[in-house]
């Protein structure tokens, strides 16, 4: 079965760090663009940031720039976010979420979410 | 950068109706566009990709449309398991920024 389950989320205090992790299984996830797409409580969907196949190059919403970090495993087929300066807007399920040229680009698996709360 | 626009940002239809959802992107992205529904507490789920192709297990009752700036996403006859909400995406830009619009919440009437 073709599959992404996040970890990692939790409560971070403002300006804290946490890495969330993203395991892949039932497919060859060295093939594949991953991202990171994040959603506020009661809010829309918001990506975060991209990672080529081979783990560059990489990409950023611009309010992350410089705090967050996309990284990859293809030996563990494991995909990373390392989330620095925490702010309490970062709170949000975060999802991964597999790229497939095959459908245009778009989105076409997803995990389950990870929930990181920032807050004092 | 690519702005989406979807609208409107929620309706109340009832089970059998013809639901309407539009996207406007600020720019031209060709079929770019991805449509996605999603329940409360759940991932989203890939309805639609490249404007109008169905994606592998999705009912024959969701359809997309457009090119260019305007698309359209389309349920032909509206089911319980339908309400939702639904977002467009935009996989066009290089370098790739996937763009969301705001979101469409469909309600029961």
């Amino acid at each position: 079965e073709v599959q992404l389950v996040e970890s990692g989320g939790g409560l971070a205090q403002p300006g804290g760090s946490l890495r969330l992790s993203c395991a892949a299984s039932g497919f060859t996830f060295s093939s594949y663009e991953m991202n990171w797409v994040r959603q506020a409580p009661g809010k829309g969907l918001e990506w975060v940031s991209y990672s080529y196949s081979s783990g560059s190059p990489k990409y950023y919403v611009d309010s992350v720039k410089g705090r967050f970090t996309i990284s990859r495993d293809n030996a563990k087929n494991s995909l990373y976010l390392q989330m620095n300066s925490l702010r309490a807007e970062d709170t949000a399920v975060y999802y991964c979420a597999r790229e497939n040229l095959s459908t245009g680009d778009a989105f076409d698996i997803w995990g389950e979410g990870t929930m990181v709360t920032v807050s004092s | 950068d690519i702005q989406l626009t979807q609208s409107p940002s929620s309706l109340s239809a009832s089970v059998g109706d013809r639901v309407t959802i539009t996207c406007r992107a600020s720019q031209t992205i060709s079929s770019y566009l991805n449509w996605y529904q999603q329940k409360p507490g759940k991932a989203p789920k890939l309805l639609i990709y490249a404007a109008s192709s169905l994606q592998s297990g999705v009912p024959s009752r969701f359809s997309g449309s457009g090119s260019g700036t305007d698309f359209t996403l389309t349920i032909s006859s509206l089911q319980p398991e339908d309400f939702a909400t639904y977002y467009c995406q935009q996989s066009y830009s290089a370098p790739p920024e996937r763009t969301f619009g705001q979101g469409t919440k469909v309600e029961i009437k």
